[in-house]
């Protein structure tokens, strides 16, 4: 089993739908857990940083963090075309270590 | 006012050739990391200095030879590259107090 399990996708969603991506994980030591954005031919660019279990908004971006059954989610709200991009989850067991992504998922905002 | 700036952008070159690769960054962190991400674009961790001394190397062959002149610049260079080497590197850096990483632009790399 990997590490970092995400659904590389590709997911299509017409403008304004919600979003919901997902990744499961299998080390429990993992304590910080990270959403990045990748737009093509760019490098990731961090969209959510989580600490623990639990929730944080920021703007149309809510992560989610359950360490009990080892799952992470990112809701995007009111999805734009400019969300189209893949979206990694990236999580690490202790400060300034490696981080450890999943594959990314795909996601394609039609407008 | 670029944060992590990579050089070169491209780099196209011929199996068995040596190249490197240069990171820099101006945000005064302390961490520095390369990546590597396929074409499956998994991204996955190389090496990562801190202070200019190595703390993360992962199983990676030994053609491949981080060097960190100070804290603001990493640089990679690759012996002998072979057609699997092909991929595009990333360098990210943090400021070990946090795990927040800042990803350069990637060094899409082609070994025909």
């Amino acid at each position: 089993q990997k590490e970092v399990e995400q659904d590389p996708g590709p997911l299509s969603v017409p403008e304004g739908a919600i979003v919901s991506l997902n990744c499961t994980y299998s080390n429990s030591a993992f304590q910080y857990f990270m959403w990045y954005r990748q737009y093509s031919r760019k490098g990731p660019e961090l969209l959510m940083y989580t600490y623990s279990s639990g929730n944080k908004e920021d703007g149309r971006f809510t992560a989610q963090v359950d360490k009990s059954s080892k799952y992470i989610s990112l809701f995007i709200r009111d999805s734009q075309p400019s969300d189209s991009a893949t979206y990694l989850c990236a999580m690490s067991h202790s400060r300034g270590t490696a981080l450890i992504f999943g594959k990314g998922t795909t996601l394609s905002v039609s407008s | 006012d670029t944060a992590v700036s990579q050089t070169p952008k491209y780099l196209v070159t011929q199996m068995g050739n040596d190249k490197s690769i240069k990171c820099e960054q101006n945000l005064g962190h302390d961490t520095m990391y390369w990546y590597k991400q396929d074409s499956k674009k998994f991204l996955k961790i190389m090496f990562s200095y801190n202070n200019k001394e190595l703390i993360i190397n992962e199983t990676v062959p030994n053609r491949f030879s981080p060097k960190s002149p100070d804290k603001a610049h990493l640089n990679l260079h690759i012996n002998s590259l072979e057609l699997g080497d092909s991929a595009v590197y990333f360098c990210a850096s943090s400021q070990a107090v946090t795990d927040t990483q800042y990803f350069g632009p990637g060094t899409r790399l082609t070994v025909l």
